[in-house]
């Protein structure tokens, strides 16, 4: 298996809903990232996981909210996002210190109303 | 801190024609390169990479890239593109140290429109 799997593929949410993205993946890579992608831009990090413990958080607002329960899962949080949040949110993981490279999932769009 | 430049934020050619997409990068000593793909709606697909070694890589769908260590470089090329080539471009870096702070760092993208 050489994939990162994103689920789900497309959200909606309202500003007062809780929701959660997952990401899955069975490499066996230890290190597990959350980035975000606005429209017409590069993907910013939010995150960095590795070895189930947080390494990295870019300053990312306490309303997006990571968790990595297992070496292959990873998960997001989202709770009382604004619109401005809304872009697509990737995940990846790579072997440390990725020489290898990171594999990307697709994604999940997220709108927030 | 690393960064990333590419210069040419959108470049169009026809089918068939050569493309160089540039990449420009900033690091004290030579980071990990690689070279991303983005088709409309979907996630990122590593082209290729330079860790170490020839500074040739050959990767997927007839691309190339050629690191240059003088010129802090990594330009992607490709002898002739398609039409299915019509995608976002990124360049990216990430420290060879790596470890707890392992981080990939995206240029700003270049868009290749390929015309029929």
């Amino acid at each position: 298996d050489t994939e990162v799997t994103q689920t789900p593929k497309h959200l909606v949410m309202g500003m007062t809903n809780k929701k959660s993205l997952k990401c899955e993946q069975h490499m066996g890579h230890r290190a597990m990232y959350w980035y975000k992608q606005k429209a017409k831009k590069p993907p910013e990090l939010m995150f960095v996981y590795s070895y189930e413990k947080l390494s990295i958080n870019e300053s990312v607002p306490s309303r997006f909210s990571p968790e990595c329960p297992n070496s292959s899962l990873l998960n997001l949080h989202l709770h009382a996002l604004q619109p401005e949040d809304s872009a697509l949110y990737l995940c990846a993981s790579s072997q440390t210190p990725g020489a290898d490279g990171y594999t990307f999932g697709s994604g999940t769009r997220l709108t927030v109303v | 801190a690393q960064s990333v430049t590419q210069l040419g934020s959108h470049v169009s050619v026809s089918e068939g024609a050569l493309v160089l997409l540039r990449c420009n990068y900033s690091s004290s000593v030579p980071p990990y390169l690689f070279w991303y793909v983005q088709y409309p709606n979907q996630g990122l697909q590593l082209l290729l990479k330079y860790t170490t070694g020839a500074t040739l890589v050959k990767g997927i769908n007839g691309f190339e890239a050629e690191f240059n260590k003088s010129q802090t470089s990594f330009h992607l090329r490709k002898p002739s593109v398609h039409i299915s080539d019509t995608a976002e471009y990124f360049c990216a870096v990430s420290e060879p140290w790596g470890g707890a702070t392992n981080k990939l760092i995206f240029g700003t993208g270049t868009l290749l429109a390929v015309q029929p």
